[in-house]
């Protein structure tokens, strides 16, 4: 069964990068249709999309945020790596990360999230 | 594209007909539109995808209708474990976008 587990600090400073890795199971990223994406919930706000990365390395992020982001992958870890520079309060949030369906892009399994807390 | 769901907030009891919209700033490609329970300190749970289709293990009482710039999930029988956030989400255009959410309470 598909499975997916954000790991990370829950606390970093301010002007920090933030590094959070997501390990499934259950499906390869090297499977021709696979994607996996980051989403972001702010304590009591609404979702937002952050990046996506394809089984053939594409790679796809919120254009606003497009110039602090990055992701990666190790296929052979089954992992997602999502890197998020020079932090700030607003980013705290949940970080969830989710397996997006093959054919279409909705988002089929999501992984538990991980609270991140920005704060000096 | 921008999507907006509404009410905010609805407050039905166990056995009625809920009735939630989403609409669209632009026409959603394709009708590539998804709808998302969200219970608290839970992960969102894909309950519809393309407008209307039910991902699997959804009970039929979650339907979803619309096209172009208007949605709606109807929830026909509500059960307790229904009392939830929901949220629309397009994915027919770059970047993904997500509703504001739409908070369903026991009345």
């Amino acid at each position: 069964q598909v499975a997916l587990k954000e790991s990370g600090p829950a606390l970093v400073k301010p002007t920090q990068t933030l590094t959070l890795t997501c390990t499934f199971s259950g499906f390869s990223l090297s499977t021709s249709g696979m994607r996996v994406s980051w989403i972001r919930q702010p304590p009591g706000k609404a979702l937002e999309w952050l990046a996506r990365i394809d089984w053939d390395d594409d790679k796809f992020y919120s254009t606003s945020l497009k110039t602090r982001l990055t992701i990666s992958k190790d296929t052979s870890k089954n992992q997602v790596v999502l890197t998020l520079t020079n932090v700030d309060p607003v980013d705290t949030a949940t970080y969830y990360c989710v397996r997006m369906a093959r054919r279409e892009d909705y988002f089929d399994y999501w992984g538990q999230g991980t609270l991140v807390t920005v704060s000096s | 594209i921008v999507l907006t769901q509404s009410p905010g907030s609805l407050s039905l009891s166990p056995g009625e007909r809920a009735t939630l919209s989403c609409r669209a700033s632009q026409t959603v490609n394709s009708n590539y539109l998804a709808w998302y329970q969200q219970k608290p300190g839970q992960a969102p749970r894909l309950l519809i995808y393309g407008a209307f289709s039910r991902a699997t293990g959804i009970p039929d009482r979650f339907s979803g209708s619309g096209s172009g710039t208007d949605f709606t999930l109807t929830i026909s029988r509500l059960e307790p474990e229904d009392f939830a956030v929901y949220y629309c989400q397009q994915y027919g255009s770059s970047p993904y976008t997500f509703g504001q959410g739409t908070k369903l309470e026991i009345k």
